[in-house]
């Protein structure tokens, strides 16, 4: 199966928000309400910033939100912080065939 | 503490067979399930597997038939048996552990293990 469509960069100046895009089929994102956002900085492990669309798991920071909308599923980030430069990826369900990823989005704290 | 530790990792020829392990603290793998996410260099995340606590498996088409994922209840460890390595499998592989009621949510991650297949 193809990956979800992300851009692959945005940027943002501090204290600027920023909303990152996932789009997918009425099979994966559209088709149910299991999209999660992973942040993953250079040489490290992916965190979990966002799942089942809009929820925020514990210790992640209330700018970090997430939406959807058909087939689009978006993270957006308030308040944008030095720290939040990073690449973002999005992933969704199929059902019997697993878990698809986004292609990954880089951010860039200007 | 919540820790996953995978291992196992190194430089294998094409054709060759490689077993991965994902050490377990902080929780028990029989009652959670468990994924592993490969990271190829420079490129984005692929999901590879998951385990259910219930013992069965799902695979990516891209690893189905190649790669076995199972757990010792005993270790309190996952492994991924790869075989008919290609070097389209060179990447990080990541463990994880995944929400039962959410099939894309993982919220453990290890730090990874690099897997390259090169002659």
């Amino acid at each position: 199966q193809s990956a979800l469509t992300q851009p692959a960069s945005v940027s943002g100046s501090p204290g600027q928000s920023i909303t990152i895009s996932c789009t997918g089929t009425s099979s994966d994102v559209g088709g149910s309400n299991y999209v999660s956002w992973y942040q993953q900085h250079p040489g490290k492990a992916p965190k979990l910033m966002i799942y089942d669309v809009s929820n925020r798991p514990s210790g992640v920071s209330n700018r970090f939100s997430g939406s959807k909308s058909g087939n689009t599923a978006s993270l957006t980030i308030s308040g944008l912080q030095a720290e939040d430069e990073a690449d973002y990826y999005c992933n969704s369900y199929i059902t019997n065939r697993g878990v698809i990823f986004g292609g990954g989005t880089k951010l860039t704290v200007l | 503490e919540v820790q996953l530790v995978e291992s196992g990792g190194g430089l294998v020829q094409p054709g060759g067979s490689l077993r991965l392990s994902c050490a377990v603290s902080g929780f028990t793998v029989s009652s959670n399930y468990m994924s592993w996410v490969r990271q190829a260099p420079g490129k984005g995340l692929e999901w590879v597997s998951v385990l259910y606590s219930g013992g069965g498996t799902l695979y990516a088409d891209s690893v189905k038939g190649r790669f076995t994922f199972s757990r010792d209840n005993s270790k309190n460890t996952v492994s991924l048996q790869m075989s008919s390595l290609g070097t389209e499998d060179t990447a990080v592989y990541y463990c994880a552990r995944r929400y039962a009621n959410s099939p894309v949510t993982m919220d453990v991650w290890g730090k990874g293990t690099a897997v390259t297949v090169s002659p």
